[in-house]
């Protein structure tokens, strides 16, 4: 079957950086998704990987590595702002998307 | 300014009642989606239309019905055949018409609660 692993909960301090991984299990791959979710609130796109490496884009980097099946968010400089749920959503072969559970990330002062 | 339009953000109902939850977009958008939002779980797919006048079964679309009669607009109705109604609802588009390429935007949401 298809599946999308992340962390449930991550704690990170204010001014600090936090890796969020994901591993995914798919029946073919068109790319890798990150969405930023706050509480009650609209996911937002953050980052679309379907090649491997490192996507720079400000203080969000996205990696993936399609042989392992595995891609990482990384946050430098947390703000409180950054306290959020971060989506991981593997593309399938049929452009279906399968969604991870959601990481949920608390930032402390 | 331009965006995707969720109401009521939250709903009541009683069991045995239809509701139908509002999704307006005026981002000229083609393809329209519907995902339900539960707790420790990924999104899952309901619905989702391509063009107007055409829409497609998700993974879980037993229990709810939708139209896209407009290119705008993609309500989405959750009928008393849906046993475990109580959940976040989103909505959201692409510019892109082949499924599920490029980004998503979606609408703030709608909690359905089930008394």
């Amino acid at each position: 079957g298809q599946n999308i692993d992340q962390p449930t909960e991550m704690t990170a301090t204010e001014g600090a950086i936090v890796q969020i991984n994901c591993t995914y299990q798919t029946s073919g791959f068109n790319g890798l998704f990150w969405y930023q979710q706050h509480a009650g609130e609209a996911p937002t796109f953050l980052s679309y990987n379907v090649l491997d490496g490192l996507e720079e884009k400000g203080r969000f980097s996205s990696f993936l590595s399609r042989s392992k099946g595995y891609s990482y968010l990384l946050l430098k400089e947390l703000q409180m702002k950054d306290s959020a749920s971060y989506l991981c959503a593997a593309l399938d072969s049929n452009y279906q998307l399968i969604w991870g559970a959601g990481t949920k990330l608390i930032i402390k002062p | 300014d331009g965006g995707i339009t969720q109401s009521p953000k939250y709903l009541f109902r009683k069991e045995g009642q239809n509701v139908t939850l509002s999704c307006e977009q005026n981002l000229n958008h083609d393809a329209m989606y519907w995902y339900r939002q539960d707790p420790g779980q990924g999104l899952r797919l309901i619905y989702y239309s391509q063009i107007v006048n055409d829409f497609q079964k998700g993974d879980i679309a037993e229990g709810y019905s939708v139209s896209r009669e407009k290119k705008e607009s993609f309500p989405l109705t959750v009928t008393s055949a849906q046993k475990n109604p109580t959940a976040f609802y989103l909505c959201a588009s692409s510019n892109s018409r082949d499924i599920h390429t490029g980004e998503l935007f979606f609408g703030e949401g709608s909690r359905l609660t089930v008394l």
